[in-house]
C-alpha cells in the first residue's frame, strides 16, 4: 500500500520559516517526480513546486519562487519543503503527492501551516 | 497560466440521478505525444482530493463505474451515472502539461 505522511505544520509568525517532511512508503521513490500543492481554508488546490526523481531540477509556482525550497533525499524516502519569509496568505493544508505522467495519484493526508501573530 | 473553468460551481444532487460537471481549459492539455493530460479529483469534506480521473477518461483502480471524464480540445465533462450519499463533495478538474499545472475552482455537488 503506497503511503504519504507529512509532518512539520504548525503555527508560525509572520516571517518565520517552517520545514515539511513527507515520508513516503509503498513505491520506489526514486523512481518518481514528487509535488506540493496546498489548499487555504475554504479555497481551492494551488500547485507550490515539483522535483524531479534525482532532485537535481526543481519547479516552483512564480508567486512562491525565491521563499519556498523542495528538495528530497532518496536514501530516507522523503520529500522536503522549507518555507521561508512566510506570510498570513501562505495559511494552509500543505499536500505532496506523486507526480505521474503530469497528475498526481498518491496524495498524503496534508499538514496545517498556520501563520499568524 | 492555464485558466480552468469551472460549471456549475454549486450542483445539488438527487440519489440516483445523474449529474455532469464541465471544465474548459484556456489552453488545451495535450501533449506533443497526443495525449490529453486532464484528470479530476474527488475531496470529500475533510479528506484529501483523490484522484477519479485521469488523461480525459481513464478511471483509476477502485473507482466506481458510475463516473466517466469525456472531452477534447478544451473542453471536458465529469459525468455521475447515478449519484449516491458518498459523492458528496468537491469536485476538481485538473491540467499537468502546462506549468504551473492548475486546478479549476471546484463544483461543490451536494444533495438536494
Amino acid at each position: 500500500e503506497v503511503q504519504l505522511v507529512e509532518s512539520g505544520g504548525g503555527l508560525v509568525q509572520p516571517g518565520g520559516s517552517l520545514t515539511l517532511s513527507c515520508e513516503v512508503s509503498g513505491l520506489t521513490f526514486s523512481d518518481h517526480y514528487m509535488s506540493w500543492v496546498r489548499q487555504a481554508p475554504g479555497r481551492g488546490l494551488e500547485w507550490v513546486a515539483k522535483i524531479t526523481p534525482d532532485g537535481s531540477r526543481k519547479s516552483y509556482v512564480d508567486s512562491l519562487r525565491g521563499r519556498f525550497v523542495v528538495s528530497r533525499d532518496n536514501t530516507k524516502n522523503s520529500l522536503y519543503l522549507q518555507m521561508d519569509s512566510l506570510r498570513v496568505e501562505d495559511t494552509a493544508v500543505y499536500y505532496c503527492a506523486r507526480d505521474f505522467w503530469f497528475s498526481c495519484d498518491y496524495w498524503g493526508q496534508g499538514a496545517l501551516v498556520i501563520v499568524s501573530s | 497560466d492555464v485558466v480552468m473553468t469551472q460549471s456549475p460551481l454549486s450542483l445539488p444532487v438527487t440519489l440516483g440521478q445523474p449529474a455532469s460537471i464541465s471544465c474548459r481549459s484556456s489552453r488545451s492539455p495535450v501533449h506533443s505525444n497526443g495525449n490529453i493530460y486532464l484528470s479530476w479529483f474527488q475531496q470529500r469534506p475533510g479528506q484529501s482530493p483523490r484522484r477519479l480521473i485521469y488523461e480525459v477518461s481513464r478511471r483509476d483502480s477502485g473507482v466506481p463505474d458510475r463516473f466517466s471524464g469525456s472531452g477534447s480540445g478544451t473542453d471536458f465533462t465529469l459525468r455521475i451515472s447515478r449519484v449516491e450519499a458518498e459523492d458528496v463533495g468537491v469536485y476538481y478538474c485538473m491540467q499537468g502539461i502546462h506549468w504551473p499545472p492548475t486546478f479549476g475552482q471546484g463544483t461543490k455537488v451536494e444533495m438536494k
